[in-house]
């Protein structure tokens, strides 16, 4: 089985550019989510998709920031324009259940830095 | 507030010898699972072990071990007979069922010295 797969693994970008970063969630994961960790801190919610629906985008920080799960399969985030402070490292990951014991499983990140 | 707390930002340990990183949690959902995630310096993010809030017994997987405290609200992994290869980053993360979030520290590096 396929793990979580996320693309680039990394990007540089000047600011005011525009970065698209996408996640293909392991097969048959309904769920799927979008953190953020800027360095030394803590890893921070972005956003939860259930299928193609937005089920909580409460971590979105503004509205540079889009994501979209056409079809229920893939996700993207864009980031545009992009700003000094959205440099981090960005993680997508997928479950299948929502229960308690269900783990996040993650992908290797894309490591953002905007310059 | 912070949902998790991990307060050794770096720990040190002898290989064979044992570890416990602290992580303590907040929530007011009586429902909730406690997980360790582990961050080699690849980047990947490795699930370690899982415990749940009513479990009554604390969850083991081989070397790793967690140490549940629920009236103290904490949860802090222990890792027996170090090994090199446990050198990474290893984050607490909390899920709560009402609100269906996972909340995570901010980490803590261990170093496996030979």
């Amino acid at each position: 089985e396929a793990g979580v797969t996320q693309f680039p693994s990394h990007s540089v970008i000047e600011k005011g550019q525009t970065v698209t970063l996408r996640c293909d969630p392991i097969s048959g994961h309904d769920n799927l989510y979008w953190y953020r960790r800027v360095m030394g801190k803590e890893i921070k919610f972005l956003l939860h998709f259930v299928k193609e629906s937005k089920q909580d985008e409460s971590g979105m920080p503004n509205n540079r920031f889009l994501a979209e799960r056409t079809g229920g399969t893939y996700s993207t985030l864009k980031v545009q324009p992009a700003e000094l402070e959205d440099s981090g490292v960005y993680f997508c990951a997928s479950s299948q259940e929502r229960t308690a014991n269900s783990p996040l499983h993650f992908g290797n990140g894309t490591r953002l830095t905007v310059t | 507030a912070q949902k998790i707390t991990q307060t050794q930002p770096g720990m040190f340990v002898q290989e064979k010898e044992a570890v416990t990183l602290d992580c303590t949690y907040d929530t007011s959902d009586p429902s909730y699972g406690l997980f360790w995630y582990k961050q080699p310096s690849s980047g990947e993010m490795i699930f370690l072990i899982y415990q749940g809030s009513y479990d009554q017994q604390n969850a083991t997987e081989g070397r790793y071990s967690l140490n549940f405290q629920k009236a103290r609200k904490s949860a802090n992994l222990v890792i027996s007979a170090s090994q090199l290869g446990d050198s990474a980053m290893y984050f607490c993360a909390m899920r709560e069922i009402n609100f269906n979030k996972f909340y995570f520290g901010s980490g803590t590096k261990l170093n496996v010295k030979p």
